[in-house]
């Protein structure tokens, strides 16, 4: 089974810190995902990877970055963290799929989550 | 990526079969119909996805409307362990589409009585 782990289950931060939410992957998938999920707005995507070095935004990239140095690796940075980034932060997997053969559907695989909490 | 319609909640009773509509009536030729859901304080889950055909896989069976406007996910007998938020979602999968990330809605919330 695909495992998907991210790095701390709860987070408490203060107000201007750097923060790092890590996110590790096995099963050698090309693609990595951060979404963040707010009560009433539901997922939202923050930024995605397909490879190595490479990044692309997702819907709300403000206030974010992203690194992703190791395949397996993609790491979430809040700069300065502020109260409204107070939300659970979910980062998911999947392979990268792109030919005539196997159309854009591999199932993205979950971690548990981060719930990260700035005061 | 098209939008779905789902209702925002939904109630069943443990051990009956469960059908859980979507509507998306905008789908497009090369748009996958897929199916997650959310178990309390966990990541969204892959359950199933189809793009024609009805689908069947050991957790659920995917109905497919002919003119593909709509949707079923069926469970086929609801346990406890199965209360979670679903997410009806069409991604396209088209050639050129790019590989382009899931867009999640809001999902139907399923509550299963014992």
């Amino acid at each position: 089974d695909v495992k998907v782990t991210q790095s701390s289950r709860y987070l408490v931060k203060r107000t201007g810190e750097k923060v790092f939410l890590e996110c590790v992957q096995d099963m050698d998938h090309e693609n990595m995902f951060w979404y963040r999920q707010d009560p009433g707005l539901g997922l939202r995507l923050i930024y995605f990877s397909y490879d190595v070095k490479m990044k692309e935004k997702g819907d709300i990239p403000e206030g974010y970055s992203v690194s992703r140095e190791k395949k397996e690796r993609f790491s979430l940075i809040l700069e300065s963290a502020s109260t409204n980034q107070t939300s659970m932060y979910l980062c998911a997997s999947s392979l990268f799929s792109g030919t005539r053969i196997l159309p854009y559907n591999s199932p993205l695989h979950f971690g548990n989550g981060t719930r990260l909490t700035v005061t | 990526d098209a939008k779905t319609t789902q209702p925002n909640s939904m109630e069943s009773n443990e051990e009956e079969p469960v059908h859980l509509p979507c509507n998306h009536s905008t789908i497009s030729g090369t748009d996958y119909i897929h199916w997650y859901r959310q178990l309390p304080s966990q990541g969204p889950e892959y359950v199933i996805h189809g793009l024609t055909s009805n689908v069947n896989n050991r957790m659920a069976s995917l109905a497919i409307a002919e003119d593909r406007k709509s949707s079923t996910l069926i469970l086929h007998r609801a346990t406890l362990r199965d209360a979670a938020v679903y997410y009806c979602i069409l991604r396209d999968g088209g050639y050129n589409s790019g590989n382009t990330p899931l867009v999640f809605g809001k999902g139907t919330r399923l509550s299963v009585i014992a």
